[in-house]
């Protein structure tokens, strides 16, 4: 199974300020034939299920703020928040689906306020 | 508004199976992959399987496979997970979640089920 490892566990950061999360694959998730990164990230809030964040590693899902973004390719991947708000408190994930029959995630990033 | 909407927790003994289902609402349910995944207590999210609900087939991860079977009934629009010989590891949140694209990417997700194994 590919592993997915993020960085830091958790991280604190004030409103405002700019929260990066990584993750990183234990091999390329960047298929050959489309030259799509098969990674996504996530959302979870306390209480609530996951929210799609980012798919195909940089495309914003409908209805996500634009704060958000996703780069990255091959096995280094980063989801940025460019200004912190209060709502985005919650638990931070990512996700490859390039190996059918057997998806990964990430252990998850949970951001706080500082 | 579309949601899968997941039934409630469950407490079993070792060695006994448990079903959670998953309800659709507002949208085609047959037209999306349907997939399962778990999160144990301090772990990370777990993916179990998948389950065409038009067609009805299934593809498990090879940890699960012979113990876990997905279902669904499309009158109804739910989907089915069933998982037997239950241990002690297998306590867990039970997530469904849909497949938009059929790619392997999740845009909605039922709000998860507890499932307790414990003597």
């Amino acid at each position: 199974d590919i592993v997915m490892t993020q960085s830091p566990d958790s991280l604190a950061v004030s409103l405002g300020e700019r929260a990066t999360i990584r993750c990183k694959s234990s091999q390329s998730v960047l298929h050959s034939s489309n030259n799509k990164n098969y990674l996504a990230w996530y959302q979870q809030r306390a209480g609530q299920p996951p929210n799609l964040l980012i798919y195909w590693a940089s495309t914003r899902e409908s209805g996500v703020p634009d704060r958000f973004s996703g780069s990255g390719s091959g096995t280094d991947f980063t989801l940025t928040i460019s200004s912190l708000q209060a709502e985005d408190v919650a638990l931070y994930f990512c996700q490859q689906y390039y190996t059918p029959l057997s998806y990964t995630f990430g252990q998850g990033t949970k951001l706080e306020i500082k | 508004q579309v949601q899968l909407v997941q039934s409630g927790a469950e407490v079993k003994m070792p060695g006994a199976s448990v079903k959670v289902s998953c309800k659709a609402s507002r949208y085609t349910f047959t037209t999306y992959h349907v997939n399962w995944m778990r999160r144990a207590p301090g772990q990370g999210l777990e993916w179990m399987g998948w389950m065409n609900p038009f067609t009805g087939d299934t593809g498990y991860a090879q940890k699960f496979q012979g113990r876990v079977t997905m279902t669904r009934n499309t009158s109804i629009a739910t989907a089915y997970m069933e998982l037997s010989s239950l241990r002690s590891d297998d306590t867990a949140v039970y997530f469904c979640a849909r497949d938009y694209d059929n790619n392997g990417y999740f845009d909605l997700w039922g709000r998860g089920t507890l499932v307790t194994v414990s003597s």
